[in-house]
């Protein structure tokens, strides 16, 4: 059956590290967004991109990269990681026919 | 900030209940969806509804669209303990833009 999967799905790094996210899904989709969550804010959009080489910032990609080399990944980094970083992480892919979003399970990312 | 804002922010009822929450957004939109999650998992679709629709049904849950007013409505008939989670509402202004989500809000069915 086709997936996205998310790794790691726990991470605890120091402050100033480098931390890099995997998104990989296995449906061919185009569109895919990363999100964090934070308690009392919902999901917030970080990046997404609609296809290879594609990558667009969202409401709070300050501190966040992104890359599209291929359809089934979109690993997401960390430059320096902050304690305001402290979030779990969701990534998505969107079925092109029907706008449905198709989410992985989370990473649950502790900077200290 | 937030496209799209649910109301209210927590709701608890009993099993057997109807539990209705709501969504208002800010532009105009391509479609409006709803998701559900629960406790320490990855969003699952419910429903999505388009611009040009106003009422739809899947199973118990029943979804209306007022784009006049910029809101939506998420109705769970006969309410089940496994229903408790957060309901999210999403929009995306086209078929290749972001999807915006909401805060949520968090359904407590007591057995």
């Amino acid at each position: 059956d086709a997936e996205i999967t998310q790794s790691p799905r726990h991470k605890i790094t120091e402050t100033g590290r480098q931390v890099t996210l995997a998104c990989h899904q296995t449906w061919n989709h185009n569109n895919m967004f990363w999100y964090r969550q934070d308690l009392g804010h919902g999901l917030r959009l970080i990046h997404y991109s609609y296809g290879v080489q594609d990558t667009n910032k969202g409401e709070v990609s300050d501190g966040y990269s992104v890359s599209r080399s291929n359809t089934e990944d979109l690993p997401l980094t960390l430059e320096s990681a902050a304690s305001s970083q402290t979030s779990v992480y969701f990534c998505a892919s969107r079925q092109e026919n029907t706008g449905e979003l198709f989410f992985g399970e989370g990473s649950r990312l502790t900077v200290l | 900030s937030q496209q799209g804002e649910e109301d209210p922010q927590a709701l608890s009822i009993q099993e057997g209940e109807n539990a209705t929450m709501n969504c208002s957004y800010k532009t105009s939109i391509n479609n409006l969806q709803w998701y559900r999650q629960n406790s320490g998992r990855g969003l699952v679709h419910l429903i999505l509804i388009r611009s040009n629709e106003r009422e739809k049904h899947s199973g118990r849950l029943r979804v209306t669209l007022d784009t006049s007013k910029k809101s939506s409505s998420l109705l769970i008939t006969a309410s089940r303990a496994a229903d408790t989670a957060s309901y999210f509402c999403a929009t995306d202004l086209s078929s290749y833009d972001k999807v915006i989500f909401g805060p949520g809000t968090s359904l407590s069915v007591i057995p």
